[in-house]
């Protein structure tokens, strides 16, 4: 079975400074990852995602994630965080190729919330 | 924002009504999916199609119902809708095939049961 952890119910930080919100998974065989967010009063905005090749993946508004298969983690970064950064983040995962028949998983969902 | 749309946006309605949460989306998607979203933020998938005629059960029981008669309509029907049903509603469809398929959202629905 797949599962997502994401150990951080709130992140703090200010504007200008660097931001990470911590995820990790579990799987079964090669992980398919991804990170969305939500705004409020919103549906779920994609943000990357990890299938294979570089570990470090760029993604909208200046976000990128580090894949690291020996700690299996897909942490989220960005350089320099902006107060409308500010809003829910969802890490998913998804262990199998689907010809049709696998689901994501989701995590339980990190705050960020930037200060000014 | 992908082309998948929700209605209602929002939705107050008594105990024991019937109740139907329109999913449309306009990309031509095969795959589509419907998330039950906690007050505490937890999203959990509770009904999704991989194509007309093909609806199945995801891992949070719900007592709602979906059909899927047209590729790009996917509703969501709750037979007599209780005050534990109070929550927002998600739809999702996916394109892509294998390990590039991505999900992208509808702005969801939230719902109150009285």
């Amino acid at each position: 079975a797949q599962s997502v952890a994401q150990p951080e119910d709130q992140v703090n930080v200010a504007e200008g400074n660097p931001l990470t919100v911590k995820c990790t998974y579990s799987v079964s065989g090669n992980p398919y990852l991804f990170w969305y967010v939500q705004y409020p009063n919103r549906g779920l905005q994609f943000l990357l995602k990890y299938i294979t090749g570089d570990n470090l993946v760029k993604g909208s508004y200046g976000f990128e994630a580090e894949f690291n298969k020996s700690q299996t983690s897909f942490h989220l970064k960005k350089p320099s965080a902006l107060v409308s950064d500010s809003a829910l983040y969802f890490c998913a995962v998804r262990d199998i190729p689907p010809p049709g028949y696998s689901t994501l998983t989701f995590g339980k969902g990190t705050m960020l919330l930037v200060s000014p | 924002e992908a082309d998948i749309y929700q209605t209602p946006r929002y939705l107050v309605i008594g105990t024991g009504k019937k109740i139907t949460l329109e999913c449309s989306q306009t990309m031509g998607h095969d795959k589509m999916y419907w998330y039950q979203q906690d007050p505490g933020m937890e999203l959990h998938l509770i009904h999704y199609s991989y194509g007309v005629n093909s609806t199945e059960k995801g891992d949070l029981s719900s007592e709602s119902t979906v059909s899927r008669i047209r590729t790009e309509h996917f509703p969501l029907t709750l037979e007599s809708a209780r005050p534990s049903h109070t929550s927002q509603y998600l739809c999702a469809s996916s394109d892509g095939q294998g390990r590039e398929e991505t999900q992208y959202f509808g702005p969801g629905t939230r719902l109150l049961v009285l």
